[in-house]
């Protein structure tokens, strides 16, 4: 069972506006979440990351909130670019006894149309 | 600066074939962990090591061997390919503590025919 997951494989989005990429997760144990950008062909790149004793964490164009009791986190980018354009996976580690590993969503495939 | 660095970035194996891809970090992280990625999924955790000279199972360890005899390099070995190993392949570092992020190479691509 997939317990990062995003519901959303793809979401097109006009450039200047607010991009909004979904995720769910199920293990309540998780302690810390993460966004990766990913570009065809390159390895994913870190983007924002946010405590679980925190719900808003911002760092420039993007926001990352966490809703703990819904145990749902979202990615704002705002205002959105072309060069946004990519694929976002969200993540999660913080298991009990675990190496801190990820487990990752399933991806969503933003594009930000000039 | 490096960072994490797969070898090689492409390979087509034959049916039964073995192989050895090399991750190399110099970041002088501790933990370091194989994913693989296959369309429509997300990464999934083949075996991590969290310090030179150790290794574990991930969630999807079966047909894979890993081996951390240098803290800075982390092999993964296929002995026998199979089709359904057809995937591309991250390997990441990190240093294994709360509220840090992992690095990630640019990725293999394997191809087994």
């Amino acid at each position: 069972d997939q317990q990062v997951k995003q519901n959303s494989p793809s979401l097109s989005v006009q450039e200047g506006r607010i991009s909004i990429l979904n995720c769910d997760y199920t293990n309540s144990m998780f302690d810390y979440f993460l966004w990766y950008k990913k570009y065809p062909a390159e390895g994913p790149t870190f983007l924002i990351s946010i405590s679980s004793i925190k719900d808003k964490n911002e760092d420039g164009r993007f926001t990352v909130f966490l809703n703990k009791s819904a145990k749902h986190l979202s990615l704002h980018i705002v205002p959105s670019q072309p060069g946004d354009s990519a694929v976002y996976f969200c993540a999660a580690s913080g298991e009990p006894g675990s190496a801190r590993q990820l487990t990752f969503g399933s991806g969503t495939q933003l594009t930000v149309l000039p | 600066n490096a960072g994490v660095t797969q070898t090689p970035k492409f390979r087509v194996l034959k049916t039964g074939q073995s192989m050895t891809l090399l991750c190399a970090q110099d970041m002088n992280h501790e933990y370091m962990y194989w994913y693989r990625q296959d369309p429509g999924m997300g990464l999934r955790l083949i075996h991590y090591s969290v310090g030179e000279g150790t290794t574990a199972k991930g969630e999807v360890p079966d047909g894979y061997n890993v081996s951390r005899l240098k803290k800075q390099n982390f092999l993964l070995g296929l002995e026998s390919a199979a089709p359904s190993q057809t995937s591309v392949y991250f390997c990441a570092s990190g240093q294994g503590k709360e509220n840090t992020e992992a690095f990630f190479g640019q990725g293999t691509r394997l191809t087994v025919v």
